[in-house]
């Protein structure tokens, strides 16, 4: 069975450009995370959705950030304008609700460098 | 203050030691603890979950102490192959959201 897809793996932009990170996450699965992860900052949990619907957005860093998820099968992290203090690796990852194994299963992440 | 807290290392230990890793969470409605492992340059996987009793998984010992606010995982007889860096993780059954701590690296060396 396919693990969390997110596209892309390394994106280098100049500041200033929007960057959009997606993520699929695994079939089934009812919540869906966004986090970043810094050497100085850790992962951070950005935002999470239950069914789709977006539950905590506090992580989000500012307005520049927003994320979507249109349907059960993707998600969208989108960046505008990119800063490069938004350098970081970008993670996407779900789990199954109703289980309190607290397994999290994550994509290989998005590993962004902004100019 | 953060809400989960763990030193972040490293820890360069040689081959067959003890070594025990400490986490201090700061919500004590926190409901499920959990520890993750990170090979470098890979994503964190569940290595276990951390029950109030304790308990066991091979090599692998985790504790809790609801009263103190504070999680350890012991590993006995290190291998090289435990070098990574090693995630305290901690949820609030409210909305299940998982908080993770930075880290604690840890090197195994022969």
């Amino acid at each position: 069975d396919a693990g969390v897809i997110q596209s892309p793996r390394h994106e280098v932009t100049e500041m200033g450009q929007e960057v959009t990170l997606r993520c699929k996450p695994i079939s089934g699965h009812d919540y869906l995370f966004w986090y970043r992860q810094t050497m100085m900052r850790g992962l951070e949990l950005l935002i999470y959705f239950n069914n789709n619907v977006p539950i905590d957005d506090s992580g989000m860093p500012e307005d520049r950030f927003s994320a979507k998820m249109p349907n059960a099968s993707f998600s969208t992290l989108k960046i505008q304008p990119s800063e490069p203090r938004d350098s970081a690796v970008y993670f996407c990852a779900s789990r199954l609700a109703g289980l309190n194994t607290g397994e999290l299963f994550f994509g290989e992440g998005s590993r962004l460098t902004v100019l | 203050r953060k809400e989960v807290e763990q030193d972040p290392g490293p820890f360069n230990v040689p081959e067959g030691a003890t070594v025990a890793f400490n986490c201090t969470y700061s919500n004590s409605a926190s409901q499920s603890f959990f520890w993750y492992r990170q090979d470098c340059r890979k994503e964190p996987k569940l290595l276990m979950s951390v029950y109030s009793s304790g308990n066991e998984d091979g090599r692998f010992t985790a504790q809790l102490n609801r009263a103190s606010q504070y999680i350890s995982l012991l590993i006995r007889d290190s291998k090289l192959s435990d070098s990574a860096t090693y995630l305290c993780v901690v949820k609030n059954n409210q909305g299940g959201k998982l908080i993770f701590g930075q880290g604690t690296e840890l090197s195994v060396k022969p």
